[in-house]
Parts: structure tokens; sequence; C-alpha cells
């Protein structure tokens, strides 16, 4: 168990649809990571959060949106799925900051299926 | 940007046997290198890790070296077992707050009892 959680573990949904993912990082990460995982793309980067401000963007796309909470946990929030949004999303923590033990150590949460039919 | 190539994308051995997985990249500010474990459907999980300031890092039976001059790392196990079996990532950051990774595409490691 890595100490990273995320909801719900598994989503189905029509296209058109807009749904949330919820990330909780490790006890004491200030940085949340997002990605994409499908079977032809690998793993992609989608965006990352540190301590509540935006920090880096990758290959995101506009239907998609994120933010870290005062709590430290996030939400990625998709919307107007389309087929191709199937994948499995996850989220990783981070201490986040240099200097911090084990800087730059991700640790990923169980990811969320999410299937768009 | 950064662009990270791994190889191989299958590998088979018997069990016992080593297994070496490399991979290169291509932005020379890159200094931190993570490698992932990842079993069918659950998480990636990080195995070992080396920085630009070191050449090789070992945890028993896992190894990972690191040439920046020809910027390649590997990743080296050593007397194989079943449940060694899953897909691995490498992947290359760089320091500065953010560690964003790119990761290889992974390669499939089948140990054969």
């Amino acid at each position: 168990d890595s100490g990273v959680t995320q909801t719900p573990k598994h989503l189905i949904t029509a296209t058109g649809q807009r749904v949330t993912l919820r990330c909780s990082p490790r006890s004491g990460d200030l940085s949340v990571y997002w990605y994409q995982q499908s079977l032809d793309q690998g793993l992609q980067f989608l965006i990352q959060y540190y301590n509540g401000e935006e920090r880096a963007k990758g290959n995101i796309l506009e239907r998609f949106s994120a933010q870290q909470f005062p709590d430290l946990h996030s939400e990625l929030n998709l919307s107007s799925l389309e087929l191709g949004d199937s994948a499995l999303y996850f989220c990783a923590s981070s201490v986040g900051f240099e200097g911090g033990a084990g800087v730059g150590e991700q640790y990923f949460g169980p990811g969320t299926r999410l299937t768009v039919t | 940007g950064e662009n990270v190539e791994q190889h191989p994308s299958t590998l088979s051995v018997q069990e016992g046997d080593s297994a070496v997985i490399k991979c290169t990249y291509s932005d020379s500010a890159s200094n931190y290198f993570p490698w992932y474990k990842q079993e069918l459907g659950k998480r990636p999980q990080l195995i070992i890790d080396i920085r630009s300031n070191v050449g090789e890092k070992k945890d028993q039976r896992i190894a990972v070296t690191l040439n920046k001059t020809a910027k390649h790392f590997s990743l080296h196990i050593t007397e194989t077992q079943p449940e060694d079996s899953a897909v691995y990532f490498c992947a290359a950051s760089e320091a500065g707050g953010s560690y964003i990774p790119t990761f290889g595409r992974g390669t499939s490691l089948i140990v054969h009892p």
C-alpha cells in the first residue's frame, strides 16, 4: 500500500458526460500528479499540483481540469467524455520540494478505471 | 522535450536467470531516473531510482546503472523469480521542483518457473 488513495475504483459512463476522480496523497506529501494510462499511449503525464497551486501541465486536454484543495486532496474533472478517454487514471504524490527526503520519488494510487460507452 | 526509448518491449527468461532492460534519453538536463514495476491491473510501484551524481545503485537483486555521457541507463535483475513477472517502466526527469517524468513504453518481463 503506497498510502495514496483514489476513488472510485471503476467508473462506467456514457459519451458526453462529466466525471470527477478523487485522490488523497500520502501524509506529508505536498505534490500531486495525474496520469492517464492507455494501451496505445502508455503512461502520460497530465498535470501537477503543489500545495494547492498548479505547477506543471502535460498533455492534458482542454476538456479536462484539476484542482488541489487546502487539505491537499485533488480532483480531476473530465467533461464531454469521448470513447477515447477510456483509460486508467492514476494519481501519484511526492514530497514535492527540493531538499525534502526522497525528492522526486512518486508513489502511485491504485487508479480509477474509466470506461466510456 | 524529453524522449525516452526502452528496450526490449518483451523479455522472457527462465527462473534464476538475469534480466536486463535498457533505456536511452535525449535531454541532457535530466538527472533523476526512476524505475517502476507494474503488475497486471495494479499501480506502478517505484522499485529503484538513480540520480545523476552516481553511476550505479544496488538493492538486493536489483541494480541500476547510469551512463550520463551516453545518455543511457539500465535495470539489472539477478536470480529472477516468477514474482518478478510484470511490466517495468523506466523514466527520466529533471530536478528543480517538478520532477515530471517522461516514461518509456515499458518492458513486459516474463519469468518461467
